[in-house]
């Protein structure tokens, strides 16, 4: 069964510093695979997702995940921290893949705490 | 363009209680999907629609937990009866249809508190 591990349940870091927040999946194939942020008392929101390609992807609030099947990772990676960035991310991946199942497994999340 | 609503935000109950939560997706959304999210746990689904059939229900409890889709636009999701377990905040979500490629959007949760 597909699975994803955040390992890190909690990490702080001063604002300005770079952030990277570790995600490892279990699929035998390529995966789809997603980041979204949880900032209290709000609904998740997708910060960027994976299908093919380009192993490095952009997404939105200056973030960016590397995918690397050797590893079986995603990790997602922000160069200077702003302290609106704390929050929970959570990373998921698409049950199936290509079979669009729309079905989405997530990590049990990590809690990022901002330093001023 | 209106995001997911939910309401209420919040119920405390006692066990052996019923409740309900309702969903509102953003219009035109096909698939709607309800997640439960634990204190400490990542949202897990519990049961997709397509329109107003469902898709996937095969982690939903139920023996205690329904839900339904009426017309294919509001969704109720109901507990009777709840269990301590059962606290949770409940997710409501919405997609254009089921591909991975259409964004999933989320709703604030209903945070449920079973005392």
């Amino acid at each position: 069964a597909q699975s994803v591990t955040q390992p890190d349940i909690h990490i702080t870091v001063s604002e300005g510093a770079s952030l990277e927040l570790r995600c490892n999946y279990s699929y035998g194939a390529t995966p789809y695979l997603f980041w979204y942020v949880q900032s209290p008392g709000q609904g998740l929101q997708l910060l960027l997702k994976y299908f093919s390609g380009d192993t490095l992807v952009q997404g939105i609030k200056g973030f960016e995940a590397e995918f690397k099947r050797s590893q079986s990772s995603f990790n997602l990676r922000k160069p200077s921290v702003h302290w609106s960035d704390a929050a929970e991310y959570f990373c998921a991946v698409g049950e199936g893949a290509s079979s669009n199942t729309g079905k989405l497994i997530f990590g049990q999340g990590t809690t990022l705490q901002v330093k001023p | 363009e209106a995001g997911v609503a939910q309401s209420p935000r919040y119920k405390i109950i006692e066990k052996r209680q019923s409740v309900a939560f309702w969903c509102n997706p953003i219009s035109g959304h096909a698939t709607l999907y309800w997640y439960q999210q634990i204190l400490g746990q990542g949202p897990k689904l519990l049961i997709q629609f397509q329109n107003n059939g469902v898709v996937d229900d095969s982690q939903l409890p139920k023996d205690r937990f329904s839900a339904e889709r009426l017309k294919g636009v509001d969704s109720t999701l109901k507990i009777q009866p709840a269990k301590l377990e059962d606290s949770a905040v409940y997710l409501c979500a919405s997609s254009l249809d089921r591909e991975f490629y259409n964004e999933q959007f989320f709703g604030p949760g209903t945070r449920l508190t079973v005392l």
